[in-house]
């Protein structure tokens, strides 16, 4: 599956780096997410943007800030981040149309911060 | 806000057995979508059920969505080790937003 692709698929990082994950959906949608997976916790939310506005910041550190500059791309930006922040961190994108807005996931990045 | 239950944590199964997972929600919902994830994959949509009372088929996947829009099940007849993995249910509030369950891990024994 292509429709949504993220980069890098791994990354390490130390707490006093500065990093970026990028995601990119080829699918037309009109809006994109951020989650955070973490073992034993449900998918988190942590934004949406609606054609490229950001219409929910779910309580996320600020150390952790996104970029949506079009509809196709969006950008998890990192910086002095926290070993509890390791975790897997996938972007989806879905189609708002009424009550129909399945979101189709990309494979993720998987963060390790030491 | 909203939660959404799920359980049970962790199924396994001999191959061939049925499998259950259920889904509860402290609101009513919208909608209620189920994802399936591979170990080391990604959630995949897998349908969606919007009408109070609806049941839809998939192969063999059952899924049923409750009177009251407040539950949810998926059934699996004759499991099969390529059914393995994490099954989700996400409840629709709003527009935009998806509730996601923990999720039930499914192993099958063959």
């Amino acid at each position: 599956e292509t429709g949504v692709t993220q980069t890098p698929r791994h990354l390490v990082m130390g707490m006093t780096n500065k990093k970026s994950l990028k995601c990119e959906q080829h699918l037309g949608h009109n809006a994109m997410y951020w989650y955070k997976q973490s073992a034993k916790k449900p998918l988190e939310l942590m934004f949406v943007y609606s054609l490229e506005e950001r219409v929910e910041n779910n309580s996320v550190p600020s150390r952790f800030s996104p970029e949506c500059p079009n509809s196709s791309h969006l950008f998890l930006h990192l910086h002095t981040l926290q070993p509890e922040d390791s975790a897997l961190y996938l972007c989806a994108s879905s189609q708002l149309r009424g009550v129909g807005y399945e979101q189709y996931f990309g494979p993720g990045t998987r963060l390790t911060v030491t | 806000g909203q939660q959404v239950m799920q359980i049970p944590q962790y199924q396994h199964v001999q191959e061939g057995e049925d499998f259950t997972t259920y889904c509860n929600s402290s609101t009513t919902l919208s909608n209620i979508q189920w994802y399936k994830q591979r170990p080391g994959g990604h959630p995949v949509f897998l349908i969606q059920l919007v009408k109070s009372g609806e049941v839809k088929k998939q192969k063999r996947l059952t899924f049923q969505f409750g009177e009251a829009k407040k539950n949810s099940s998926l059934h699996i007849t004759a499991t099969q080790t390529t059914d393995v993995g994490t099954y989700f249910c996400a409840g629709g509030g709003s527009n935009y937003k998806l509730t996601f369950g923990k999720g039930t891990l499914l192993t099958v024994n063959p």
